[in-house]
């Protein structure tokens, strides 16, 4: 089956580490996005890449860097500069860049609690 | 730029009521509108989106959506809803990003509690 994988689904951090979250797709899709999700806020788009090589920041970047190293591959390093990491991170795809009209698939979220 | 407002954070409805989830939205070019669920603990799963066309969508589960360009609205209902509906329900807006692709930027949720 095709689809988007996060990994792990819990995780737990102490404060000053930084902490990587796997996102995996195998849906042959070109663009990619990680939000963060907190209660009573919606989604917000922390980075996006629309190709291998290419990312660029969303609303919120400050304390997270990402890498696109792989078309399937989009990972997410939560560094200790940002001082409210936990939330609910969520990772999402696109079939076709540029296309407004395509809606995202996301994958099952990893819970990133500091402790 | 875009945004969405979805007026109630939580709606309480029994079982095989109906119900209605607000969304509105603000955009300077043309619209594309999206309704996502989460189950908890989920990522979003689409429940319908807009495009174009036919002003009433239909989607999955037996919700759909009424575009209306006027009150700059796209209000998700369901004539009657079950236990399983149970859920958070999230309203989007599509818009081009800088350099191509896109961005959905999203309501802050609407928590949908079916009680028997």
């Amino acid at each position: 089956d095709g689809g988007i994988t996060q990994s792990p689904k819990y995780l737990f951090r102490k404060e000053g580490q930084n902490v990587t979250l796997s996102c995996e797709q195998n849906l042959n899709h070109d663009a990619m996005y990680w939000y963060r999700q907190d209660p009573g806020q919606g989604l917000r788009l922390i980075y996006y890449s629309q190709i291998v090589n290419d990312f660029q920041k969303g609303d919120i970047a400050e304390g997270y860097s990402v890498s696109r190293e792989k078309k399937e591959s989009f990972p997410l390093t939560v560094t200790s500069a940002q001082k409210n990491p936990t939330a609910f991170y969520l990772c999402a795809s696109l079939p076709r860049q540029g296309a407004l009209y395509n809606e995202q698939f996301f994958g099952p979220g990893t819970r990133l609690t500091v402790l | 730029a875009q945004s969405v407002t979805q007026l109630d954070s939580q709606v309480p409805v029994f079982e095989e009521a109906p119900v209605e989830l607000r969304c509105n939205y603000s955009s300077s070019v043309s619209v594309y509108l999206f309704w996502y669920v989460q189950y908890p603990n989920q990522g979003l799963q689409l429940l319908l989106k807009y495009l174009s066309g036919s002003t009433l969508v239909k989607g999955i589960n037996g919700f759909e959506a009424e575009f209306n360009k006027s009150q700059t609205s796209f209000h998700l209902r369901k004539p009657s809803v079950h236990i399983s509906d149970t859920a958070e329900y999230f309203c989007a807006v599509s818009a081009s990003l800088t350099g191509g692709g896109n961005k959905l930027t999203f309501g802050t949720g609407t928590q949908l509690k079916v009680e028997l």
